[in-house]
C-alpha cells in the first residue's frame, strides 16, 4: 500500500498568513493527489485535484503543486473560514490512502 | 442538484451485520464510480470500498471479505452490506462519487453527508 504522509500534523497561524502544508507519499503516484478539507461534523469538501487544479467554487486562495511524491498546498491568504482539517488523499492506486491530517488553528 | 444521502447506520453488536445505503439525485450512479469512506471517531479518512461504473468492485484490505458494496441501478442507490462486524468498524461513513476525467487522476467531488455506526456489546 502507498503511505501518505502530512506535515505539519498541525498548525497555528492568523488571519491572512500564507499557509503550506505538506503531502508526501511513500512512491511516486505521479500528479494522482487530491486534498480535501474538512469542518468538524461535517463531511470532506474538494480542494484540488490531480496535485494542482482547482475544484469549482474553491477560492483562487487556495492551490497545490507537485508531482512524483511530494506536494503541497498552500493557502495564500488565511480566512476566518479556512480553519479546518486538511487530508491529502492518492487515486493512483488501490487501496486509495488518505494523510494523517493536518489541524489547521487560530493562532 | 446534485446530492448523496446515506442511511441505514445505527447500533450494532460485535458478530452483527448491517446495510448502508446512498441515495443519489442529480446523477446516476450507474454512470459513475462511487466510494464509501469511513472516519472513526477523532480519527482521519479511510478508504473503504469503491465500484466501476462497469461493475468492479474493489475493498481495503480491513473489509476484504466481510463488507460488499453494489448498486441498485432502478433506485439510482448505492449499498455497503457489513457482515461480521467489529469495534474498529465504528465509525461515520460517507459515500461520495468518484470523479474519473477521460484523462488523469479520479478524485470524490461529491460527498454524503455521512451515517454513523456504532459496533458495540
Amino acid at each position: 500500500d502507498i503511505q501518505m504522509t502530512q506535515s505539519p500534523s498541525s498548525l497555528s497561524a492568523s488571519v491572512g498568513d500564507r499557509v503550506t502544508i505538506t503531502c508526501r507519499a511513500s512512491q511516486s503516484i505521479s500528479s494522482y493527489l487530491n486534498w480535501y478539507q474538512q469542518k468538524p461534523g461535517k463531511a470532506p469538501n474538494l480542494l484540488i485535484y490531480a496535485a494542482s487544479s482547482l475544484q469549482s467554487g474553491v477560492p483562487s486562495r487556495f492551490s497545490g503543486s507537485g508531482s512524483g511524491t511530494d506536494f503541497t498546498l498552500t493557502i495564500s491568504s488565511l480566512q476566518p473560514e479556512d480553519f479546518a482539517t486538511y487530508y491529502c488523499q492518492q487515486s493512483y492506486s488501490t487501496p486509495y490512502t488518505f494523510g494523517q491530517g493536518t489541524r489547521l488553528e487560530i493562532k | 442538484e446534485v446530492q448523496l444521502v446515506e442511511s441505514g447506520g445505527g447500533l450494532v453488536q460485535p458478530g452483527g451485520s448491517l446495510r448502508l445505503s446512498c441515495a443519489a439525485s442529480g446523477f446516476t450512479v450507474s454512470s459513475n464510480y462511487m466510494s464509501w469512506v469511513r472516519q472513526a471517531p477523532g480519527k482521519g479518512l479511510e478508504w473503504v470500498s469503491f465500484i466501476y461504473s462497469g461493475g468492479s468492485t474493489y475493498y481495503a484490505d480491513s473489509v476484504k471479505g466481510r463488507f460488499t458494496i453494489s448498486r441498485d441501478n432502478s433506485k439510482n442507490t448505492l449499498y455497503l452490506q457489513m457482515n461480521s462486524l467489529r469495534g474498529e468498524d465504528t465509525a461515520v461513513y460517507y459515500c461520495a462519487r468518484d470523479r474519473v476525467p477521460a484523462a488523469g487522476p479520479n478524485y470524490m467531488d461529491v460527498w454524503g453527508k455521512g451515517t454513523t455506526v456504532t459496533v458495540s456489546s
